[in-house]
């Protein structure tokens, strides 16, 4: 299994302003993936975070919005760039081994955008 | 393009009784099925994997079926307590735009009454 933290678990900003979240997990991984959560709502696929590449972004998502970083096996970031109130969810980071390997989910980061 | 429906969205049942959680998919061509429980305001926590070979995973109170030529799968929970309540996902993982992917339904809501 994999333990995975994220930073901040939570945080309210003002409109236009931009996060940054951190998700580090204990071990190496294959695969990383950021999930966005809205209120009441179910999970939705943000982007693959590719090691030394560019990330891989899902229908509907941009880089210039959702930057993330991926600069090792252990660590990702996700930046929610120039945000509005629609911004708010909870921001989960995801990890995987192989494709037949359990998918592990991060506590999340819970965004309030005012 | 994959689509994962629950039912129901939401079952309140009282302590003791045994129940099933029902998930149906769209498309057969499935890795796996994962099914995970989130507490409000939580991450995920894994509950069971079932690869698309296999028809049954059980851990503990929990037996996860799956059949996959329906595209059906079902959560058991025996002998149900207060502590089960929360919300449980069922995600699929399949191919689509180029890369694997975990595909999620929107959840059923449980509450278990003492």
């Amino acid at each position: 299994s994999a333990v995975i933290s994220q930073k901040p678990s939570r945080d309210i900003c003002q409109r236009g302003t931009s996060l940054t979240i951190q998700c580090q997990v204990d071990s190496q991984v294959t695969m990383m993936f950021w999930y966005r959560q809205q209120p009441g709502q179910s999970l939705t696929l943000i982007a693959t975070a590719n090691q030394g590449s560019e990330a891989t972004y899902e229908s509907g998502f941009v880089i210039d919005k959702f930057p993330i970083s991926r600069p090792n096996l252990t660590f990702s970031t996700l930046t929610v760039s120039n945000m509005s109130p629609e911004d708010s969810s909870i921001y989960l980071c995801s990890v995987s081994g192989r494709v037949s390997d359990t998918q592990y989910f991060g506590p999340g980061t819970r965004l309030t955008v005012l | 393009k994959q689509e994962v429906t629950q039912i129901p969205a939401a079952l309140s049942v009282p302590e003791g009784e045994n129940l099933v959680l029902n998930c149906s998919f769209t498309d057969s061509a499935i890795y796996n099925l994962q099914w995970f429980r989130q507490d409000p305001g939580k991450g995920l926590t894994s509950l069971l994997l079932i690869q698309s070979s296999q028809r049954e995973q059980t851990s503990g109170r929990l037996n996860a079926s799956l059949d996959k030529s329906s595209g059906r799968s079902t959560l058991y929970i025996a002998a149900s307590q207060p502590g089960d309540s929360a919300t449980y996902l069922c995600a699929v993982r399949h191919f689509q735009g180029g890369s694997e992917k975990l595909v999620f339904g929107k959840g059923t809501k449980l509450t278990v009454n003492p």
